[in-house]
């Protein structure tokens, strides 16, 4: 167990739908990262945020967006789905900035969009 | 431009042989090399990272090898076990890039009995 947990652990829905995932990082990380896992795909980063702030972006389109809270749990928010959405998306946590270091992943939701 | 690539797409092996998956970078910025390793279903889970100031890391079955002027890492897994056959992920990262990961492709390892 990472402590990194991640909600809903599955998600159905329908093209055109939004959705929101959760997740809250281990217990004093301050930084949070999404990615997407298509099927038989590595993993592509979308966006990080650090205590509240966007700190980095990937390959995150622009329907999709996200935020870090006050208590530090972040969401993931994906909009105006498509078939080609459909993936695993994990969230990653870090207590390091400025300096790379180890990842923590939570267990991912799968997003099914039909 | 895929900054970390990975090979092979997928490795059979028989149980006790040695598994080996190689990554190469461009980027001479990097300076964090972790393996990840990925069951079905679950979330990736590091197995051991590297620096570029050395050149082999190694913990229990595990060994990181590190080639700075190729620009070359790999993985071996000394006497492959069933229990290690999952996919397995390098990746790089960078302080001025957030310290996000730029993950290898992955490579799917099945081990034998």
């Amino acid at each position: 167990d990472s402590g990194v947990t991640q909600t809903p652990k599955h998600l159905i829905t329908a093209t055109g739908q939004r959705v929101t995932l959760r997740c809250s990082p281990r217990s004093g990380d301050l930084s949070v990262y999404w990615y997407q896992q298509s099927l038989d795909q590595g993993l592509q980063f979308l966006i990080q945020y650090y205590n509240g702030e966007e700190r980095a972006k990937g390959n995150i389109l622009e329907r999709f967006s996200a935020q870090q809270f006050p208590d530090l749990h972040s969401e993931l928010n994906l909009s105006s789905l498509e078939l080609g959405d459909s993936a695993l998306y994990f969230c990653a946590s870090s207590g390091l900035v400025g300096g790379s270091g180890e990842q923590f992943f939570g267990p991912g939701t799968r997003l099914t969009v039909l | 431009q895929q900054q970390v690539k990975q090979s092979p797409q997928s490795l059979i092996v028989q149980k006790g042989g040695i598994s080996i998956i190689n990554c190469a970078y461009e980027n001479t910025a990097f300076d964090y090399f972790p393996w990840y390793q990925q069951f079905p279903g679950k979330g990736p889970a590091l197995l051991i990272a590297i620096r570029p100031d050395v050149s082999e890391k190694k913990e229990g079955r595990f060994t990181i090898s590190f080639n700075k002027s190729a620009k070359q890492f790999s993985l071996h897994i000394m006497d492959s076990q069933p229990g290690d056959s999952a996919t397995y992920f390098c990746a790089a990262s960078k302080p001025s890039s957030g310290d996000k990961f730029y993950f290898g492709s992955g490579t799917k390892l099945n081990v034998k009995p």
